[in-house]
């Protein structure tokens, strides 16, 4: 695709309920990264994934966080009985490698903003 | 101490006006940055990599000092397009993920 889809785009929910949330990379990314950005905070990682596996999961806040990718491509992020806390905005990144040459430069998604209530 | 850091602001500057913002980071090892800009509710945009000494492109310029281990990013003749935050970020090594700074934030007032 053109650029780093989410979806949805604004979740609603109610606290002790899972969530999924969706990233479709950019076309031939072989790294997919997810972030969580609070009310005025800065981007916090939470996982990345090259290919299918997550060499780096350090950022998962809690084991109610999963995140899968199947395919070398599209990645879900899982949240399990969610608490207020797990409010943010989700973003997703791909890039077409994990380099530090110019190959990991990461293109975002729009995001995700969830809202659990 | 935080792995990048930088001053939130927010920095008010007057359209063309020059305006500079520092960025420290911890990890040695770090080879590449990055400058990303992100507007209000908006996902961060790559504005610039830095892989050796600097980079210009237009009215913006960054350097890296490894000695300090800092790196800076100079916007030349403000816009009020410029207005944004400005994110730093260090890929620590080359583990693929990335370490942005918190952000500083950027108002060009008319």
């Amino acid at each position: 695709g053109a650029g780093v889809s989410q979806s949805p785009s604004n979740k609603v929910t109610e606290k002790g309920k899972d969530v999924e949330l969706r990233c479709d990379p950019i076309s031939g990314h072989t790294a997919l990264y997810w972030y969580r950005q609070s009310l005025g905070q800065g981007l916090e990682f939470l996982i990345y994934f090259q290919g299918n596996s997550a060499p780096d999961k350090s950022g998962l806040p809690s084991d109610r966080f999963s995140a899968e990718r199947t395919g070398g491509s599209v990645s879900t992020l899982t949240i399990q009985r969610t608490q207020q806390e797990d409010s943010a905005v989700y973003l997703c990144a791909s890039s077409q490698g994990t380099s530090g040459s110019r190959g990991n430069i990461q293109y975002f998604g729009a995001g995700t903003r969830l809202s659990v209530l | 101490r935080k792995e990048v850091e930088q001053d939130p602001g927010p920095f008010n500057v007057p359209e063309g006006a020059t305006v500079a913002f520092n960025c420290t980071y911890s990890n040695s090892a770090s080879q590449s940055f990055f400058w990303y800009r992100q507007d209000c509710r908006k996902e961060p945009k790559l504005l610039m990599s830095v892989y050796s000494s600097g980079n210009e492109d237009g009215r913006f310029t960054a350097q890296l000092n490894r000695a300090s281990q800092y790196i800076s990013l100079l916007i030349r003749d403000s816009k009020l397009s410029d207005s944004a935050t400005y994110l730093c970020v260090s890929p620590p090594g080359n583990t693929g993920k990335l370490i942005f700074g918190q952000g500083t934030t950027l108002q060009v007032k008319p």
